[in-house]
């Protein structure tokens, strides 16, 4: 069974600009989540999306904003991008229909903002 | 305000001792806990998890114990080998809005196992 899959693995944009990252979850996992990671700093949570709805969100600006199609693949995208924008973006996909499941990520999409 | 906190950000431990991580949470709603290892460069991946239910949860070298009074849990890895060296994530969820489970991470303790 294939992994947490997100595109692309490296990203440089420019301040201003904007950026959209995907995520396809694990096959048969509909719930997908989506953290920043800082340096120095643990997984902030930004958002998450079950069955195409957004479920949680995190204390993000509105820059930061997310979907999810019919086939659970996840797209996050930033607006006006600033230079504290620079981080690992990491997704995260769970099987619904229990009570506790854990959390399988993906290698993340390292974005740089210059 | 820092619900999950890792007040350790290294530790390191020689090859074949135990290594013990520590993690403190302040909400009493979270019901299930975790640990994620992550290497430089990679996604976490998913360790161990314990229900609030339980006080113990064992698999293989990795141990998970919860003290809920103290609102504590640890992770004990023995043997330590050196392939175990990383950064070791503790987090938690709480169910939110029905079937809906947040992850709050702690910052990360970075574990180095000396050969």
């Amino acid at each position: 069974k294939a992994g947490v899959t997100q595109t692309p693995r490296y990203l440089i944009k420019t301040r201003g600009q904007q950026v959209t990252l995907s995520c396809s979850p694990i096959s048969g996992h509909r719930s997908v989540s989506w953290y920043q990671q800082t340096p120095g700093q643990g997984l902030q949570f930004l958002f998450e999306y079950f069955s195409e709805t957004q479920r949680n969100k995190g204390n993000f600006p509105g820059r930061f904003s997310g979907r999810q199609f019919s086939n659970s693949r996840s797209e996050m995208n930033v607006s006006t991008l600033e230079l504290g924008d620079s981080a690992l973006y990491l997704c995260a996909s769970r099987q619904q229909g229990r009570s506790n499941t854990e959390a399988f990520f993906g290698q993340g999409t390292r974005l740089t903002v210059v | 305000d820092q619900q999950v906190k890792q007040n350790s950000p290294s530790l390191s431990v020689q090859e074949g001792r135990i290594s013990i991580l520590n993690c403190d949470y302040t909400n009493s709603m979270f019901d299930y806990f975790l640990w994620y290892k992550k290497y430089p460069a990679e996604g976490p991946t998913f360790l161990i998890s314990i229900s609030s239910i339980k006080d113990k949860n064992e698999d293989g070298r990795f141990t998970v114990f919860l003290n809920k009074s103290a609102k504590h849990l640890s992770l004990h890895i023995v043997p330590s080998q050196p392939g175990d060296s990383a950064v070791y994530f503790c987090a938690a969820s709480a169910r939110s809005g029905g079937s809906n489970y947040k992850l709050t991470f702690g910052k990360g303790t970075l574990l180095t196992v000396n050969p």
